[in-house]
């Protein structure tokens, strides 16, 4: 069983609806929650963080966390054809916070 | 916010030569950083996690006399990947986290592009 489970994809969105990205992770003891964003041939770029479990909102994203389900997801509302990227979900370890896992990643795209 | 720097973005060169490629962390301190490579259309691997004033520590399946790894100051971490062949053609990806807190996030650079002809 992997540490963090993401559908690939890819998840095809109309320009201006909401698109849910979704992850689940195996270790109950992870604590900290990150959702990247990785333009093809780019290096992953971070979009925000969770590590308490409900909503935390930056802009047009939401991460949701909820532990209970060792799921956490990403929703990004009013999509654009510039968020079209493969969003990375990273846990970190418990016995080594330095270490994150990584999600294989979804790839979403936008459609104008 | 955090600024990890990488260079160079891209290398070409020819087989069984050594590369060496710089991380640095631009304005906070890292006592820790990290070498990931990624093929195309996969997923990030992490090769090893590089301790400052210590060995690094490598994932399995990654050959320490292959890739070197440094990290002499607390703003720069170097991967040097030796006699480079093509099948160590990839994307090379460092990043590093501030060090205050459980709950930083990593910060990656820009990624080096390698090319073994």
């Amino acid at each position: 069983q992997k540490e963090v489970e993401q559908n690939s994809g890819p998840l095809s969105v109309p320009e201006g609806a909401i698109a849910s990205l979704n992850c689940t992770y195996s270790d109950r003891g992870s604590q900290s929650f990150f959702w990247y964003r990785q333009y093809s041939g780019k290096s992953p770029e971070l979009i925000m963080f969770i590590y308490s479990n409900g909503d935390k909102e930056d802009g047009r994203f939401t991460a949701q966390l909820n532990k209970a389900s060792q799921y956490v997801s990403l929703l990004i509302r009013d999509s654009q054809p510039s968020d079209s990227a493969t969003y990375l979900c990273a846990v970190n370890n418990r016995g080594n916070f330095n270490k994150f896992y990584f999600g294989s990643g979804t790839k979403l795209n936008v459609k104008p | 916010g955090a600024v990890v720097s990488q260079h160079p973005s891209w290398v070409i060169c020819k087989s069984g030569t050594s590369v060496k490629i710089e991380c640095r962390s631009l304005d906070f301190q890292a006592t820790t950083m990290f070498w990931y490579r990624q093929f195309p259309k996969q997923s990030l691997m992490l090769m090893a996690t590089s301790n400052e004033g210590s060995k690094a520590t490598y994932e399995q399946g990654v050959e320490k006399d292959k890739f070197l790894i440094n990290h002499a100051s607390l703003t720069l971490s170097t991967l040097t990947v030796t006699s480079a062949h093509p099948e160590d053609s990839s994307f090379y990806i460092c990043s590093a986290r501030e060090p205050t807190g459980s709950n930083q996030p990593q910060h990656f650079g820009d990624g080096t592009r390698l090319s073994i002809l």
